[in-house]
């Protein structure tokens, strides 16, 4: 089946840090990439949509200037968190899809943790 | 505003027995429905999906039902096994949903399932 490979899978730095998430898609051009953001007991909440080639659209409340989000090629999505601060701490993850209404293929996220 | 709601946190199904997994929606837009399956400390995985053209899509021991007018959708796993112990998220799409062909999915809340030997 598709795969999606993100990187690191666990991170943990210093207040003020900036940090890099990588999301690949392994085995398939990925036209859309979508990073998420998930909370302890909570949903998966979306925080952007990358299409290749073009800026990302971000949900209403996430930071743009936050949350750089760059899709330079058909397999590669990038999201640094800048400047992170402890509320940044959470579990991130990137999905990649292929084409409209094929299913989303997860990452297996990230766990930022910010002292 | 939870637009996808699961309403069982958890549920709790004795090995070989039916599981069921129950999700309901609001917005009569949504017209592509998926179901995730997500163990700790990894990213959900793609079980199986509906269109809004069909009330019934069978994938071995899964199978999702979809009720348009009651908007409302559930799996059934049979026989539940150990190992699909998980938390079960559902998804939802539509195609114009945000003004564009994005598609993104609206996740409910997710239910945990455990399967008892």
């Amino acid at each position: 089946g598709a795969v999606v490979s993100q990187h690191p899978s666990r991170v943990i730095c210093k207040s003020g840090t900036s940090v890099k998430i990588e999301c690949r898609s392994l085995d398939f051009q990925a036209t859309t990439m979508f990073w998420y953001r998930q909370f302890p007991k909570q949903s998966l909440m979306l925080m952007a949509t990358s299409n290749e080639g073009s800026k990302a659209t971000y949900e209403q409340g996430v930071e743009k200037d936050k949350f750089l989000i760059n899709h330079a090629s058909l397999t590669l999505s990038t999201l640094t968190v800048t400047s992170a601060h402890p509320e940044d701490s959470s579990f991130y993850i990137c999905s990649a899809r292929w084409t409209v209404n094929q299913p989303q293929h997860f990452g297996d996220g990230t766990r930022l943790s910010i002292l | 505003d939870q637009q996808v709601k699961q309403n069982s946190p958890s549920l709790s199904v004795q090995e070989g027995r039916i599981s069921i997994l129950n999700c309901d929606y609001t917005n009569s837009m949504f017209d592509y429905f998926l179901w995730y399956k997500k163990y700790p400390a990894e990213g959900p995985t793609f079980l199986i999906s509906i269109s809004s053209i069909k009330d019934k899509n069978e994938d071995g021991r899964f199978t999702v039902f979809l009720n348009k007018s009651a908007k409302h959708l559930s799996l059934h796993i049979v026989p539940s096994q150990p190992g699909d112990s998980a938390v079960y998220f559902c998804a939802a799409s539509g195609p114009l949903f945000y003004g564009g062909a994005t598609n993104k999915l609206i996740f409910g809340t997710g239910t945990l399932l455990a399967v008892q030997p």
